[in-house]
Order: C-alpha cells, then structure tokens, then sequence
C-alpha cells in the first residue's frame, strides 16, 4: 500500500516552454501533498506544500507563478514549471500524506528528472 | 540556519558489520523522526521512524535511538548488506508546524562486499 506515482519520469524540454509533472497516489486518499526540489548530492528541498481544493502554499524563495500546483483531487497535484530556463532543471519529487494533519509519514514517488536546454 | 544536520556525507562499512547513521537537530519542537533511504534518481523509501516519547525503535536489520537531551538521533543497521548502499536522510516533523518534514542533508552509505 501508499503509492505514489509520478509521470513522467524524466522530461527534456526547450527554454522558454512549460512542463507538467502529475504527481498519483495510487491506492489511498491524499488530503496533502508536497512538491520537493533536489540538486546533485544536496538534500530535499520543500517547494510546496498541497491541500487538495485549495491554494498551494509556498516556501520562502518559490516563485509561485513559476512553478503552479494544483491539487485537484484526493488523488492527483500537477506541478507546472512555466517558462522553464536551465537553471530549473533538477530532480523533482512529490510526496503524499495519507490522512489528515495527525499524520507524520509521507510517501514519495519515483521522482521527475527535467532537463531544460 | 539548518535544523537537520547529518554531519557525515558519506560512510563507508564492511559487509556484515555495523552501520551507524547520525542525526542531529535543533528545533526542541520536533516531537517525530523518520528515516528514509534514497536511491539515485529515485523517490526516497520510508525507513524507520520514532516518536519523541520513545528513545528506541527496532525493525529487522534496523534500529533507530532517539536522545531528546542530546538532541541527536541515530540509524543503526546490522549486519550491513551490499543492497544497502545509499543515501540515507533523517527527516523531523512537529506536530505543531503541521508534521511537514524537515530533512537533514544525506549521509551517502557504501557497504563493502
């Protein structure tokens, strides 16, 4: 159990263009969700975090009109990196919270490598 | 100013012998501590995890010891395997900031055959 899905896993798109990352929980609800960022050999770094019908809430340094969440349903957040530069090419990972606030464990997908040229 | 600290990036261990992973972590909030191993371009695992009001929690080949006086947590695996090599990150979360998880910066584990 606690699936968590993201396609696609790797994306290579051209300067100026925007990309979409669905992020899945497969096999049960998730109220929360939370977009993270990772750089070679440095840690997780919180983007986002994703309540399900309503805004995202941003870390301090996100550009929110840049990188737009949404989190349409208990199942599925897309994050859509608009106007990607090479500077944004990273390692993408969403996690998933089963339950409400009460609970601590989150569920990672497999992560999104985009490459921007 | 980083509030998980994994002061050790990597850490190199014979095959069958112990690994010890170390965690240590400022924010005297944080009531919750997780585990979880990563594989290159891979979504991190959930590990192991411990709640503040216990100081040990043992699952299989894993065992995490949590000192809430040292503010220091540690991820000990025994006997060590090959399949264990990875990058290993502590995570702590407070119930009062809404259990997000902060997560210390990665130890790299490399066991030796």
């Amino acid at each position: 159990g606690a699936v968590v899905s993201q396609h696609p896993s790797w994306v290579i798109c051209k300067s100026g263009t925007s990309v979409k990352i669905e992020c899945r929980s497969l096999d049960f609800q998730a109220t929360t969700m939370f977009w993270y960022r990772q750089f070679p050999k440095q840690s997780l770094m919180l983007m986002a975090t994703s309540n399900e019908g309503s805004k995202a809430t941003y870390e301090q340094g996100v550009e929110k009109d840049k990188f737009l969440i949404n989190h349409a349903s208990l199942t599925l957040s897309t994050l859509t990196v608009t106007s990607a530069h090479p500077e944004d090419s990273s390692f993408y990972i969403c996690s998933a919270r089963d339950g409400g606030q009460g609970s601590y464990e989150q569920y990672f997908g497999p992560g999104t490598r985009l490459t921007v040229t | 100013d980083q509030q998980v600290k994994q002061n050790s990036p990597s850490l190199s261990v014979q095959e069958g012998r112990i690994s010890i992973l170390n965690c240590d972590y400022t924010n005297s909030m944080f009531d919750y501590f997780l585990w979880y191993k990563k594989y290159p371009a891979e979504g991190p695992t959930f590990l192991i995890s411990i709640s503040s009001i216990k100081d040990k929690n043992e699952d299989g080949r894993f065992t995490v010891f949590l000192n809430k006086s040292a503010k220091h947590l540690s991820l000990h695996i025994v006997p060590s395997q090959p399949g264990d090599s990875a990058v290993y990150f502590c995570a702590a979360s407070a119930r009062n900031a809404g259990n997000m998880l902060t997560f210390g910066g990665g130890t790299r584990l490399m066991v030796k055959p």
